[in-house]
């Protein structure tokens, strides 16, 4: 199946700063998403983003699927930012109808 | 408000208990999902339903079962067959087109004593 690494594991930041956050994939993909899960469990849809870029507020995503990554990009970060983000994509063709496969996410702290 | 509710929101079960765990969307969406989530990991796949009366097995299906008897509910029983059902279940739906994206209820937290 298709294998999702998502970079860094793990992000410490002071508020006010800026980081990217990477998801590489290894096959084609037809759907890409980022969430961002609450300390409650809740994942809250950030961008559907098969390519392309889109931004939203103070987030902003960037898809390059011809050489299959996706960035995410945090401005001026807040505590409230904190959490899980995921990376999820569904595989182009074959069997994979709607299956989204997951990365291992990474762990954003923003310290007051 | 059109969303996904899941419930219970916790879930205590005996070990050899059968449970159920209940998804209900009124987006009008086609397909529904049942995910699981451990400790640290990402979501993996249990089954999904693109249509009413159709479901299919995900990466992890063993020890589960689902039905699809309505469009807006996608019941989940975790039977006394899964070894270690103890985890975090998210349901979710989109429209029926494949690649369409993914919208996710609040989850259950499931607890085998």
């Amino acid at each position: 199946g298709i294998q999702v690494e998502q970079s860094p594991p793990d992000l410490i930041l002071q508020e006010g700063a800026n980081s990217t956050l990477r998801c590489n994939f290894s096959d084609s993909v037809n759907n890409l998403q980022w969430f961002h899960q609450n300390p409650w469990g809740q994942l809250i849809n950030l961008f559907y983003i098969p390519s392309g870029t889109k931004q939203n507020g103070r987030l902003s995503a960037t898809t390059v699927a011809t050489e299959r990554y996706s960035l995410l990009y945090i401005s001026s970060s807040q505590t409230t930012d904190s959490g899980v983000y995921f990376c999820a994509v569904v595989r182009a063709g074959g069997t994979s109808y709607g299956k989204l496969t997951f990365g291992q996410g990474t762990i954003l702290t923003v310290h007051p | 408000d059109g969303g996904i509710t899941q419930s219970p929101k916790y879930l205590f079960r005996k070990e050899g208990q059968n449970v159920t765990l209940s998804c209900e969307q009124n987006l009008n969406h086609d397909a529904m999902y049942w995910y699981r989530q451990d400790p640290g990991q990402g979501l993996r796949l249990i089954y999904y339903s693109q249509i009413v009366n159709d479901f299919q097995k995900g990466d992890i299906a063993e020890g589960y079962s689902v039905s699809r008897e309505k469009k807006e509910s996608f019941p989940l029983t975790v039977t006394s067959a899964q070894k270690n059902p103890t985890a975090f279940y998210l349901c979710a739906s989109s429209s029926r087109t494949p690649y369409n994206e993914q919208f996710f209820g609040p989850g259950t937290r499931l607890t085998v004593l």
